[in-house]
Order: structure tokens, then C-alpha cells, then sequence
């Protein structure tokens, strides 16, 4: 079984400031993650992912996430928010299934920027 | 390339009807797979088409069917309508055997049931 936790429902920062949102997963095999975000009215973006490579995984427009195999975690990061990251985000764990790839999301955390 | 591609993009119902809602996934993409996002939920996954069968499916009742046409493009259907299917239903395609990253996900159908 996989599943994955958002800590938060919601993250509020200013622009400029930095982003963290929180992520736990929990799988019974080596799992592949991944951070999703969704604009109002617009398809699931993917943003990065991790597959057993590195631990550091960068994404697109800034976004970063590391896995952390000791706390069961993958957060993600950016230094610095800008207005049009405002969106929600989730996290992602997928394990193969006969020869599928069938994911599981977290609830999702909606970032709010604030100018 | 039009990507994802569904119809219709908002859907009113009433209790006990059914509905159906297509997709077209993107142009050289032969599986299909079906979400449910409730409000302020995590996308859901319902099932996985490829081929024109259903390989794949997650924890939804027999309600809930779909099938795949000879073009890849696909439909999910809905009967009994309940009141808790109302929700924001995602189709993605992807090449059949890829990972995860390779999927693509439509704009949605937004469905309201009554």
C-alpha cells in the first residue's frame, strides 16, 4: 500500500519570500514521487520527480524537492515566491502495478502569495 | 498538438441520471486513465483504459464504467448519479509502459449533481 500526507491545507507567504511545503509518503516498495501543481482551470503541471537518482531534485520555475529516505519525507522548496506560483500543489507517490503506473495524491496544499 | 482534450466542460445533473464524459487524449498517447477530484481533494483514480479494455482500477463501484475506442480516444460514464460524484473529473493519457511523468492531464469536466 502507498499513501502520502500534506502537512498543510494551506501555506501563506509574500512574494519574494521563501516556500515550504511539507510532504510525508509512506510505500512498501522503493516508491517514485512527485510534485504536481494545478492552476485554476488548467491541467495537472508536473513540476519534478524523484526515481532512486539523486536526493535533490530540481523542477521546473524554481522548485526543488529532497527526499528523505530516514523521515519518510520529499518537501517542497523555492527561495523566492512570485505571484503566478499561487496555485495548489500536491504530492505524488506511484508504485508499478502490473506494468501500470498508478498514482496516489495527497490532499493537496493550496499556496497563497501575497504581494 | 492540442493536448488533453475533454468535453463537455461543465456538466449540471440530477440525482439517479447518468452522464457521460469524453476525452481525446493527446496525439500519439494510447492509454487513457480517469480521475475524480473531489472539492478540496486529491485527484482519485478511477481506471485505466489501453488497448479498449480496462486494465487498471481503483477503489470506485460498478457505477462508475468507461470504455476505449479505436482512435485511443475514451468516455467515462456515471449511472445512479449521487449527489457525492459531484467533482472535477480528469482524464490523462500517456504511452502504454511509460512512468508516471510521461502522463499528461486534460483541463477537466466539472460535474454538479443536483
Amino acid at each position: 500500500a502507498q499513501s502520502v500526507t500534506q502537512l498543510d491545507s494551506h501555506v501563506s507567504v509574500s512574494e519574494g519570500t521563501p516556500v515550504l511545503l511539507r510532504c510525508n509518503y509512506s510505500s512498501s516498495y522503493s516508491p517514485s514521487l512527485f510534485w504536481y501543481v494545478q492552476h485554476p482551470n488548467k491541467g495537472l503541471q508536473l513540476l519534478l520527480k524523484y526515481t532512486s537518482a539523486a536526493t535533490l531534485v530540481k523542477g521546473i520555475n524554481g522548485f526543488e524537492a529532497e527526499f528523505k529516505k530516514s523521515e519518510t519525507s520529499f518537501h517542497l522548496t523555492k527561495p523566492s515566491a512570485h505571484m503566478s506560483d499561487a496555485a495548489e500543489y500536491f504530492c505524488v507517490v506511484s508504485v508499478a502495478s502490473g506494468g501500470s503506473y498508478i498514482p496516489t495524491f495527497g490532499r493537496g496544499t493550496s499556496l497563497i502569495v501575497h504581494p | 498538438d492540442a493536448g488533453v482534450t475533454q468535453s463537455p466542460t461543465h456538466l449540471i445533473k440530477t440525482r439517479g441520471q447518468q452522464v457521460t464524459l469524453r476525452c481525446s487524449p493527446k496525439s500519439g498517447h494510447d492509454t487513457v486513465s480517469w480521475y475524480q477530484q473531489a472539492l478540496g481533494q486529491g485527484p482519485q483514480f478511477i481506471f485505466q483504459y489501453y488497448e479498449e479494455e480496462e486494465r487498471q482500477r481503483g477503489n470506485f463501484p460498478d457505477r462508475f464504467s468507461g470504455h476505449q475506442f479505436p482512435n485511443y480516444s475514451s468516455e467515462l460514464n456515471v449511472n445512479a448519479l449521487l449527489l457525492g460524484d459531484s467533482a472535477l473529473y480528469l482524464c490523462a493519457s500517456s504511452i502504454a509502459g511509460r512512468p508516471l511523468e510521461t502522463q499528461y492531464f486534460g483541463p477537466g469536466t466539472r460535474l454538479l449533481v443536483l
